[in-house]
């Protein structure tokens, strides 16, 4: 079955940086578009990143260009991000998402990242 | 930059309707997706391009769109429709991915 799989949270300090992975099964990783989205403890969803089929564009939301880079290795199926510069409102759940009409109908399951000295 | 508006809070009484809506400026140029969250879990889509009910997801829920302004109705709400609901759209240039704020439904 179609299936996003995070992994690479974890607790790390203001002002220092942490990747996060995922990878995908049971598609064609290399056909789709991939996003980031995050959540933090108790608020809403907000869209961080999205990089095309072959990663030849990006787009960031304002509260992280700059800071934030979206990445992928088609031939492991993986997307990443790489976060610099962590503050503490980067405190999230970070989701790997992608859709085929538009909108986003698989999930993976997140992996949380807490920014805290 | 653009914006997202949803009610923060709906409550419904066991089958009756509920009704949340979306509204912002793209909207009346640009899809909407609507996601059904539940304490710990990831999102869920349940509407999509405005109208369309993905596979899976009861007849119950149904989307409409007029001008700037979307709304997900829930027609005999079930305790199970308790959740977070969240729109997404993009930018007009389809690049920036938006979300609402959210609206947490209520069964009483």
């Amino acid at each position: 079955q179609v299936q996003l799989v995070e992994s690479g949270g974890g607790v790390v300090q203001p002002g220092r940086s942490l990747t996060v992975s995922c990878v995908g099964s049971g598609f064609t990783f290399s056909r789709y578009g991939m996003h980031w989205v995050r959540q933090a403890p108790g608020k809403g969803l907000e869209w961080v990143a999205v990089t095309s089929h072959d990663g030849s564009t990006k787009f960031y939301s304002d509260s992280v260009r700059g800071r934030f880079t979206i990445s992928r290795d088609n031939f492991k199926s993986s997307l990443y991000l790489q976060m610099n510069s962590l503050r503490a409102e980067d405190s999230a759940v970070y989701y790997c998402v992608f859709g085929e009409r538009g909108g986003f109908d698989v999930w993976g399951q997140g992996t949380m990242v807490t920014v805290s000295s | 930059s653009y914006k997202l508006t949803q009610p923060p809070s709906v409550s419904v009484s066991p089958g009756q309707t509920a009704r949340i809506t979306c509204s912002g400026d793209t909207l009346s140029k640009q899809f909407t997706f609507w996601y059904q969250q539940k304490p710990g879990q990831a999102p869920v889509m349940v509407m999509e391009k405005d109208s369309e009910r993905p596979s899976g997801i009861p007849e119950r829920f149904s989307g409409s769109s007029s001008g700037t302004e979307v709304t997900l109705t829930i027609s005999g709400v079930q305790a199970e429709d308790e959740a977070d609901y969240y729109c997404q759209s993009t930018d007009n240039n389809g690049t920036d991915v938006l979300f609402g704020g959210g609206t947490k439904v209520t069964v009483l």
